[in-house]
C-alpha cells in the first residue's frame, strides 16, 4: 500500500540555519503530496503541496519540489527562525482519497 | 469561512468507559474524515465518509470504534469500551473536490482522549 517514510527527529537548528526534512514515498499512480505542520497546541495546518511531478509547493519561506524519479518531496527553508519550531509532517493522497502521513518530524530552532 | 468544529477538546475516562466525540465539517465538504493520532506518531485514519457513506473504514477496530455521519453533514466517533491504548488526539478533517487541489484538506483543532 501507500506510505510515507521522513527523517527522523528531533532536528534541532540555530536560528538563520538551513533546514532540510527529508520524505520518501511509496504509492500507485500519481499521488498529491503535502507538508503539513503542528505548532505547540496546535492543530494541524496545510503548509503546502504539489499536486503532479516537477511542481514545486512554498509558502511562508518553505519549499518543497515533488520528484517522481526519486519518489521524493523534501521540505527545505533557507533561514529558519524560532516560530518554525513545530512538528512537520509529510503526506500523501491518491485519487482524492484519505491523507496517509508519515510519523513526522520535531524541529527545534534555538536563538 | 468557518473551520471544522470539533468537541470536546478534552476528555479523560476510565478503561472499559464509553465516549463519544462530534465534528461538525465545513459546509459543503462532502468528504470527512476521523484520525487517530497517537503521541509521537502521525496521524492515521480511522474512516472515511462520502456525504453519508462509508469509503473507507478498513483501520476501524470494529469491535469498539463506531462513527456515523447522519444527513451527510455532522458525524460522531464512539468509542465502547475504551481501552488504555486509545489515549490519543481525534482530529476531524473535510474535503471537497473543488478545494482539494486549492486548499487541501482542513483538519479541525481535535478531541485529545486520555484513558486511565
Amino acid at each position: 500500500g501507500d506510505s510515507v517514510t521522513q527523517m527522523e527527529g528531533p532536528v534541532t537548528l540555530s536560528e538563520e540555519a538551513f533546514l532540510t526534512i527529508n520524505c520518501t514515498y511509496t504509492a500507485t499512480g500519481y499521488p498529491s503530496l503535502f507538508w503539513y505542520v503542528q505548532y505547540p497546541g496546535e492543530g494541524l495546518q496545510l503548509l503546502l503541496k504539489a499536486t503532479k511531478a516537477d511542481d514545486k509547493g512554498s509558502n511562508k519561506g518553505f519549499e518543497a519540489t515533488y520528484r517522481k524519479e526519486t519518489t521524493s518531496f523534501h521540505l527545505e527553508k533557507g533561514s529558519v527562525q524560532v516560530s518554525d519550531s513545530a512538528v512537520y509532517f509529510c503526506a500523501l493522497s491518491n485519487s482524492g482519497y484519505a491523507l496517509n502521513f508519515g510519523k513526522g518530524t520535531s524541529l527545534l530552532v534555538t536563538p | 469561512e468557518a473551520g471544522v468544529a470539533q468537541s470536546p477538546r478534552y476528555k479523560i475516562i476510565e478503561k472499559r468507559q464509553s465516549v463519544a466525540f462530534w465534528c461538525n465539517p465545513i459546509s459543503g465538504h462532502a468528504t470527512l474524515y476521523w484520525y487517530q493520532q497517537i503521541l509521537g506518531q502521525g496521524p492515521k485514519l480511522l474512516i472515511q465518509f462520502q456525504n453519508n457513506g462509508v469509503v473507507d473504514d478498513s483501520q476501524l477496530p470494529k469491535d469498539r470504534f463506531s462513527a456515523e455521519r447522519l444527513k451527510g453533514v455532522d458525524s460522531t466517533l464512539k468509542i465502547q469500551p475504551a481501552k488504555l491504548e486509545d489515549s490519543a488526539v481525534y482530529l476531524c478533517a473535510s474535503s471537497s473536490p473543488r478545494v482539494l487541489k486549492k486548499d487541501g484538506y482542513t483538519f479541525g483543532s481535535g478531541t485529545r482522549l486520555t484513558v486511565v
